[in-house]
């Protein structure tokens, strides 16, 4: 158990709708990082923040976006979705430029 | 190199043989190289992360040797086990950016 929460883990819903996911990263870390990994891609970094502000945007459509919170809870909307946005959505948590923990990732269905 | 590529793509060893996997990444804008280990339908795994040129780690029979010049890493697993079945993946961070390889998937065989 790496101490970073997802929730749900999973989800089903149709296109055209808007999800949140949510992550709680471990006590003490200030970083959330979101990626993605469809079916036939690898890990795809989307964004990054450091206690409430962005730091970095990766391959992350407009159509997602993301935010944390003042009690570093993050949270990743995706909307107008597509078929093609189904895929296991991780985040991770952590420090500088040490190591990431992932969370258990929330598979996302779109039918 | 544009792109982190790892290879080779896929790995069958026999239990006890020692192996090593490359990890290829722009050598300019870089910050951090991370190397995770990845278990089918578990989490990737922190396994290290890196810095400066010339950087070794070890952790148990698995280690790993940094080259930020030339933009390569090398992970090495001495007397495989069939517990080390996984995928083992890599990640350049640039100053603003995570990049990830597409994993070298090892087997190994009893």
């Amino acid at each position: 158990d790496s101490g970073v929460t997802q929730t749900p883990k999973h989800l089903i819903t149709a296109t055209g709708q808007r999800v949140t996911l949510r992550c709680s990263p471990r006590s003490g870390d200030l970083s959330v990082y979101w990626y993605q990994q469809s079916l036939d891609q690898g890990l795809q970094f989307l964004i990054h923040y450091y206690n409430g502000e962005e730091r970095a945007k990766g391959n992350i459509l407009e159509r997602f976006s993301a935010q944390q919170f003042p009690d570093l809870h993050s949270e990743l909307n995706l909307s107008s979705l597509e078929l093609g946005d189904s895929a296991l959505y991780f985040c991770a948590s952590g420090a500088g430029v040490d190591t990431q923990y992932f969370g258990p990732g929330t598979r996302l269905t779109v039918l | 190199i544009l792109n982190v590529e790892q290879s080779p793509q896929s790995l069958h060893v026999q239990e006890g043989d020692s192996t090593n996997f490359t990890c290829s990444f722009p050598s300019s804008n870089f910050y951090a190289l991370h190397w995770y280990r990845w278990e089918t339908a578990k989490s990737p795994e922190a396994l290290f992360v890196m810095t400066l040129n010339g950087d070794e780690k070890k952790k148990g029979r698995i280690s790993a040797t940094l080259n930020t010049k030339e933009g390569y890493s090398y992970l090495y697993i001495k007397g495989s086990q069939p517990e080390d079945s996984a995928t083992y993946l890599c990640a350049s961070r640039g100053y603003q950016k995570v990049t990830f390889g597409t994993g070298t998937k090892l087997q190994v065989i009893p």
